[in-house]
């Protein structure tokens, strides 16, 4: 199970703004930054965060990243169909001296 | 342009071992700590191993620790992951993956590799 917590699935319509929780300890994003991934099915991951909230060179900016204590977020606004993918926040775990990923948050766009 | 593709899946029996390889390319592989980032059919991602630049030091999930061993070729621009005692639960796909700058800061992946332990 992951030490990262997702909420399992969340929705939104077409322009909504809608955000994903991803919650750890003192070990993991209390210390250390997060990254967000992008997930389409059947193909690899892609950088969305780093750095708790930095993009990537490509990224849209409908897409931000926020970071408090042990726990950190990614909003998306002026949501659109295409953004329909699994989310994945991560970060470094010190007690684990490897990457820890959150069980991924399902976004569906109604 | 940065590449990772990974080779040597396919199916293996219970206590089987598989090696699987990543070839980079497009980038100084040499410079960079790589991962190994596993993904079990319709669940979430699980880190697998990390090894350090030069090959020397690498670090592993719980759950395959002194089973699989990580090494790397910089000569060769090649990541290996071998898996020993493989196990029904080992299956997944298997993502290489490069580190930028930040332990754990993962920036690109290959398009990953399926392993099926089955009897």
């Amino acid at each position: 199970q992951s030490v990262l917590t997702q909420p399992p699935s969340t929705s939104g319509t077409p322009g909504q703004r809608v955000t994903i929780p991803c919650s750890g300890s003192s070990s993991n994003i209390g210390s250390n930054t997060v990254n967000w991934y992008q997930q389409f099915p059947g193909t690899a991951p892609k950088l969305l965060i780093f750095s708790n909230n930095q993009r990537p060179s490509g990224v849209p900016d409908r897409f931000s990243g926020s970071k408090a204590g042990a726990s950190a977020s990614l909003a998306i606004s002026g949501l659109q169909s295409e953004d329909e993918a699994d989310y994945y926040c991560s970060a470094w775990e010190d007690s684990l001296n490897g990457v820890l990923f959150g069980g991924g948050t399902r976004l569906t766009v109604l | 342009e940065v590449q990772l593709v990974e080779s040597g899946g396919g199916s293996v029996q219970p206590g089987g071992s598989l090696r699987l390889s990543c070839a980079a390319s497009g980038f100084t592989f040499s410079r960079h700590w790589m991962h190994w980032v596993r993904q079990a059919p319709g669940k979430g991602l699980v880190w697998v191993s990390r090894i350090n630049s030069d090959g020397t030091t690498s670090t592993y999930g719980e759950s395959v620790k002194g089973r699989f061993t990580s090494s790397r070729d910089n000569a060769k621009n090649s990541l290996y992951l071998e898996m020993n005692n493989l196990r029904v639960e080992d299956t997944a796909v298997y993502y290489c993956a490069r580190e930028w700058i930040i332990p754990g800061r993962i920036d690109y992946w290959g398009p990953g590799i399926l392993v099926t332990v089955s009897s």
